[in-house]
């Protein structure tokens, strides 16, 4: 069964730091792979998808995502944090029938 | 730009009510959504829809129904609210494509007292 992991519930970092949130993923095919991040209140927002191709993807907000079949991992990255990045961010997987499955979040906190 | 609408983002309802959450979308989208999102558990399919009058169940579709008489609209109702259903819900829309990403409304956060 699809599944996806992020291991950490909570990061705290500082402003200006690098970042990297963790996914991981169990999908028996090629799978689809998203990034969404949800400030409060407020609904999800699409940062980056992987398809296929090149395994380091961009994003919006300076955001990448790095694809390693060998892992079946799909983390986030940024080299440096801002403030406005404080939100909580859901890791993907989408099938072939237009069914996603979502981690349970990772919430970052971005000290000053 | 593209829009998804749930039309209320935060109702309150007794325990037994009948709850009806609306959600518009003006992409033209096929695919529609109704997600529940609570702490440390992510988001969970609760039913989609991929045309018109279809629908499916997803991971927790107990509890709930949905209604899709117009392309654009996708209905999730609470036939008698209880508790344990108080929850932020998500619509969604997609693109009838492997490679479709979602779009997401801002939510509805309700509470059953």
């Amino acid at each position: 069964a699809q599944s996806v992991t992020q291991p950490d519930i909570h990061i705290t970092v500082s402003e200006g730091a690098s970042l990297e949130l963790r996914c991981n993923y169990s999908y028996g095919a090629t799978p689809y792979l998203f990034w969404y991040v949800q400030s409060p209140g407020q609904g999800l927002q699409l940062l980056l998808k992987y398809f296929s191709g090149d395994t380091l993807v961009q994003g919006i907000k300076g955001f990448e995502a790095e694809f390693k079949r060998s892992q079946s991992s799909f983390n986030l990255r940024k080299p440096s944090v801002h403030w406005s990045d404080a939100a909580e961010y859901f890791c993907a997987v989408g099938d072939n029938f237009n069914k996603f499955y979502f981690g349970s979040g990772t919430k970052l906190n971005v000290k000053p | 730009d593209v829009k998804v609408t749930q039309s209320s983002r935060y109702l309150v309802k007794r325990t037994g009510e009948k709850v009806f959450l609306e959600c518009v979308q003006d992409m033209d989208h096929e695919n529609m959504f109704w997600y529940r999102q609570d702490p440390g558990l992510g988001l969970r399919l609760i039913y989609f829809s991929y045309d018109v009058k279809m629908k499916e169940k997803g991971d927790i579709p107990e509890g709930y129904s949905v209604s899709r008489e117009k392309k654009e609209r996708f209905s999730l109702i609470l036939e008698s609210a209880s508790t344990n259903q108080t929850s932020m819900y998500l619509c969604a829309s997609s693109l009838y494509s492997a490679t479709g990403e979602l779009f997401f409304g801002e939510g509805s956060r309700l509470t059953v007292l």
